[in-house]
Order: structure tokens, then sequence, then C-alpha cells
């Protein structure tokens, strides 16, 4: 059974750094694109990075570019959300998703399938 | 607010057909596959519909999806209980090149 275990969240201050893990089972990991989701609380999903199975190409959003990294490692068939500088703004659950290819492609960026069960970053003073 | 555009909410009886609506434009919807994901209360989102119309195994026959120039739609017929939850649709935007999501639409059962 495929399955993604998300992990790492917690309170933070604004400012502060937060890494979270991504543990996947059931799949040939370094064949999947892998991408992280939030949604702040009570809102709708907000598409954060995506990674290449041989993590060759990382992409982010423009809210999150040059303050957040997403790297994995495919021995430990592990992906990551390295977050600094952290913002109230960021607050939200953090999802992992796995892709549908090994490499980024417009057609099927937005296919997610399956999701972690998400974490809580809080970000708060 | 949202890339693409959905009903912020709906509702139906037991046994009706409802149906989400989902509008965007010619870099998003126009031009790449529309995805539906559907969050039950309290747990992470899960792949209702790919490629526009196309049901993941498991996925029972009530739900469909369809797409038509710039917008898409998801049908709900045989409603049930266990239906009420949100929705998403979402897709690529060529302009913005990554994925874009609905605002979601929150599905009551009456």
């Amino acid at each position: 059974e495929v399955q993604l275990l998300d992990s790492g969240g917690g309170l933070v201050q604004p400012g502060g750094s937060l890494r979270l893990s991504c543990a996947a089972f059931g799949f040939t990991f370094s064949n999947y694109a892998m991408s992280w989701v939030r949604q702040a609380p009570g809102k709708g999903l907000e598409w954060v990075s995506v990674i290449s199975g041989s993590a060759g190409s990382t992409y982010y959003a423009d809210s999150v570019k040059g303050r957040f990294t997403i790297s994995r490692d495919n021995s430990k068939n592990t992906l990551y959300l390295q977050m600094n500088s952290l913002r109230v703004e960021d607050t939200a659950v953090y999802y992992c998703a796995k892709g549908v290819n090994r490499v980024v492609v417009a057609a099927t960026l937005s296919w997610f399938d399956p999701w972690g069960q998400g974490t809580l970053v809080t970000v708060s003073s | 607010q949202s890339v693409l555009t959905q009903p912020p909410s709906a509702s139906g009886t037991p046994g009706q057909r409802v149906t989400i609506s989902c509008s965007g434009s010619s870099s998003n919807i126009g031009t790449n596959f529309v995805y539906w994901y559907q969050q039950l209360p309290g747990t992470a989102p899960k792949l209702l519909i790919y490629r526009n119309n196309q049901r993941p195994s498991g996925v029972p026959d009530r739900f469909a999806g369809s797409k038509s120039g710039t917008s898409a739609s998801l049908a709900i017929s045989g409603l049930r209980s266990e239906d009420e939850a949100d929705y998403y649709c979402a897709t690529s935007d060529d302009s913005l090149n990554r994925p874009v999501f609905g605002g979601g639409t929150k599905l009551t059962v009456l």
C-alpha cells in the first residue's frame, strides 16, 4: 500500500526555522516527483513546492521562494521541506503528496495521489 | 483570491444530483487537465477525478468530471451523507508555471 507519513511540524516564532519530513512507503520513491501543499486554518489548498524524482529539478511558489528548500533522500525514501525565515502567514497544515511522473511535467503537475496525513506548522510569538 | 473560481457552498438531499463548477482561463483550464480532490472533515485531501473525467480505482461512478473550454464541473449523483466534504478543483497554469487550486466548495447533505 502506498503511504506517506508527514512529520516535523510544531510551534515556532516568526523568523525561526523548521524542517518537515515525509516518509514514503509502498512504491519506488525515486521514480516519482514529490510535492508539498499547505492549507492555512479554515482556508483552501496552496501548492508550495515540487521536486523531481532525481532531485535535479525543484520549483517553488512565489510566496516561499528564497525561504523554503525542498529536498529528498532517495536512499531513505524521505522528502524534506526546510523552512527558514518563517512568517505568521506560513501557519498551515503541510501535506506531502506523490506525483505520477519521475520528471516535473506541466500536464500532471496538479495530479497528487496520495497525500500524507499532514503536519501542523504554527508560526507565532 | 484563487486563480480558479468555485462556489463556496453547495447542498442537496440524499439521492439528489449536485454539480460543482470550476471556472478558469485559457492559461489554465483551457490548456491543461483538471483534477478534483475530496477533503472529508479533519482529513487529508484525496484524489477524486484525474485528467478531466477519469476516476481512480475505488472512486464510485456516482462521481463524474467534465470539462468544456475554460470551465470544469464535478457532478455527484445519488448523493449520500458521506459525500459531505470540501471539494477542490486543480490544474496547471501556464502563465504562472505552477499548479493552481480553486477556493473549494463545501458540500452539505441536508
